[in-house]
């Protein structure tokens, strides 16, 4: 059965860098999304992207962070400059029209 | 915006025992509900949902209900067994976009 992967599976950086987490969601899927789990919370969303372009975003999801799918296959969530807080699991979820299957996430350690 | 409560936060049960997790949501408008399961160092995974149209599923050894009236939703997972044992969550959403509002999580222990 195909699935979300991702890549890395653990990133640490420091105050301040970039970050760019990869995801490759499953092919015939048309929506994608990004979540992330700081650790012992909650499951949150980010933002969902149909058609090459944002098609929502939460409060989360301020002027730090883009999404891109620079090809047929890749989507990618970048973080400009990242901050202490920025530290948790991202994951990574595609879908036809409802039901989201996710990637294994992403651990982003910042120190 | 929706808001999901979870409970509870941990449960622990006998192999062989049924397990309950419940859920509430806050905004009328959603009409999807689906449940995650969650293992040690992987994404969640989907196990079973439910739609507003349906006020029961079943899925072999897990069903659902809903009851779109008092806006909570339950998963029944019957003669648990220990690879049952994960975090599940379950989740919320409405027909205005495809964003997923979680709940807490449940961490399901079974004992052999």
């Amino acid at each position: 059965e195909p699935e979300v992967t991702q890549t890395p599976s653990h990133q640490v950086t420091q105050m301040g860098q970039e970050v760019i987490l990869r995801c490759v969601p499953i092919s015939n899927h048309l929506y994608f999304y990004w979540y992330r789990q700081i650790l012992g919370q909650k499951v949150e969303f980010l933002v969902s992207f149909y058609n090459n372009e944002i098609s929502e975003k939460s409060e989360i999801f301020d002027d730090q962070f883009s999404v891109e799918r620079p090809d047929g296959s890749n989507f990618t969530l970048k973080i400009r400059s990242t901050k202490l807080e920025d530290s948790a699991m991202y994951f990574c979820a595609s879908s036809v029209i409802g039901d989201q299957g996710f990637g294994p996430g992403t651990r982003l350690t910042v120190t | 915006g929706e808001n999901v409560e979870q409970h509870p936060s941990t449960l622990s049960v006998q192999e062989g025992d049924s397990a309950v997790i419940k859920c509430t949501y806050s905004d009328s408008a959603s009409n999807y509900f689906p449940w995650y399961k969650q293992e040690l160092g992987k994404g969640p995974q989907l196990i079973i949902d439910i739609r507003s149209n349906v006020g029961e599923k079943k899925d072999q050894r897990i069903a659902v209900t809903l009851n779109k009236t008092a806006k909570h939703f339950s998963l029944h997972i019957t003669e648990t067994q220990p690879e049952d044992s994960a975090v599940y969550f379950c989740a919320a959403r409405n027909n205005a976009g495809n964003m997923l509002t979680f709940g807490g999580g449940t961490r399901l222990m079974v004992k052999p």
